[in-house]
């Protein structure tokens, strides 16, 4: 079955650290993958795609079919950053988008 | 440009009623989703509907139904409300699909359902 898990609900590095929050995915076909944020009381947003293959934010993701993994980094955190981050499968066959259960990171100052 | 807004912004219901969440969409765009996302937990597919059709659902029964106007504006139906049914519900839209490739969906506010 199609799944996108995020092994982490919470996050937390101080400013300046580098981050990396996990995503795993399963899909027999050709995976498009997201990840999308929502800041404080904000709308979901996304923020980057992996056929883009650019950094937004400072953050970039690559995809590995290999791990069928998706890790979305960031080199040095900064306090802006401070969000809740869903990585998200679209599946084309069902025009469903598949979202994971998020991971909160907390950048302290 | 308007973004996509969705009414109202909060529903207290009991159990057994019914429900009936609003979504316009944003200007220009043609396709709309629907996604209930429960406390803790990520957006779930309910289904999108396209020129007025639906036009793809996720794991969610038949008491969950929905509605596109002409104008691309959207209805989420419950019935037989339960308890599990509260949850912030999620509209987005997207514009019209070019290519294979996904259509970036634009999400709105959300409306947020307690079921008593």
């Amino acid at each position: 079955a199609q799944r996108v898990t995020q092994p982490e609900k919470l996050l937390s590095v101080f400013k300046g650290a580098p981050v990396e929050l996990k995503c795993n995915y399963s899909y027999s076909g050709s995976p498009e993958l997201f990840w999308y944020v929502q800041y404080s009381r904000q709308r979901l947003q996304l923020l980057l795609r992996h056929i883009s293959r650019e950094s937004i934010k400072g953050f970039t993701a690559d995809l590995n079919k290999g791990e069928t993994s998706f890790h979305l980094k960031k080199p040095f955190a900064q306090e802006e950053d401070s969000a809740m981050y869903y990585c998200a499968l679209w599946m084309d066959s069902s025009y469903k988008l598949i979202f994971g259960s998020g991971t909160r990171l907390l950048v302290r100052p | 440009e308007t973004g996509v807004t969705q009414s109202p912004t909060h529903l207290i219901k009991t159990r057994g009623q019914q429900v009936t969440l609003r979504c316009s969409s944003q200007s220009g765009h043609n396709t709309v989703s629907w996604y209930q996302q429960a406390l803790g937990q990520g957006p779930q597919f309910i289904f999108q509907y396209y020129r007025e059709e639906e036009n793809g659902r996720g794991n969610f029964p038949p008491r969950f139904s929905g509605l596109q106007f002409p104008n691309y504006s959207s209805e989420l139906n419950v019935n037989a409300l339960e308890l599990d049914d509260s949850a912030l519900y999620l509209c987005a839209s997207s514009p019209p699909k070019q290519g294979i490739f996904y259509n970036e969906q634009f999400f709105g506010p959300g409306t947020r359902l307690t079921v008593l």
